[in-house]
């Protein structure tokens, strides 16, 4: 059955430093997304892309996030410089459409020290 | 803006019992509403989704509901077992760019 895959499950990295999480999104769906997970907290959505542009994105994701499609499989989040408080599980996400079914990766614990 | 809200926040109950969680959300202009389940330190997977238009949606021993005019949705888990054991989590979708919303969840634990 087809996932969506994410690495590394989990990455711990040095305050200041940059990170990027990976994702292999189901290979026939068109939209993508990165959401996080802080311990103890709901799941907060951080943004939205589609046919290469970021469609939504919200307050958490500001100018220390970036995202990009590289090539015709991979989907990544950059954080560029990491903060204590960026420590979260991230997930990645994609769907057919907006409005069918979402299935999210396992996430990438990022433990920022 | 958009709040999605999960009654109860944790669940006790004996195996067997059929059960059900509630999940409200404020505005009731929605495209769907996903439940989800996580499993402790694990992703979220997806159990059903029901599009505005649908009044419920089944999966096995899963049965969610909508009521998009009064704001909630139900899980209702018949005859539940151990392996039912997870957070669940119920989320909305009310923009045309796939943001999903998302409640607190409920953490279920079914005791043999």
């Amino acid at each position: 059955e087809p996932e969506v895959t994410q690495t590394p499950s989990h990455q711990v990295t040095q305050m200041g430093q940059e990170v990027i999480l990976r994702c292999v999104p189901i290979s026939n769906h068109l939209y993508f997304y990165w959401y996080r997970q802080i311990l103890g907290q709901k799941v907060e959505f951080l943004v939205s892309f589609y046919n290469n542009e970021i469609s939504e994105k919200s307050e958490i994701f500001d100018d220390q996030f970036s995202v990009e499609r590289p090539d015709g499989s991979n989907f990544t989040l950059k954080i560029r410089s990491t903060k204590l408080e960026d420590s979260a599980m991230y997930f990645c996400a994609s769907s057919v459409g907006v409005g069918t079914e979402a299935f999210f990766g396992q996430g990438t614990r990022l433990t920022v020290v | 803006k958009q709040e999605v809200t999960q009654i109860p926040a944790a669940l006790s109950v004996p195996e067997g019992e059929n059960l059900v969680l509630n999940c409200s959300f404020t505005d009731s202009a929605i495209y769907n509403l996903q439940w989800f389940r996580q499993d402790p330190g694990k992703g979220l997977t997806s159990l059903l989704l029901i599009q505005s238009s649908q009044r419920e949606q089944t999966s096995g021993r899963l049965n969610a509901s909508l009521d998009k005019s009064s704001g909630r949705s139900t899980l209702y888990i018949a005859a539940s077992q151990p392996g039912d054991s997870a957070t669940y989590l119920c989320a909305v979708l009310s923009s045309n760019t796939g943001k999903l919303i998302f409640g607190q969840g409920t953490t279920l634990q079914v005791k043999p």
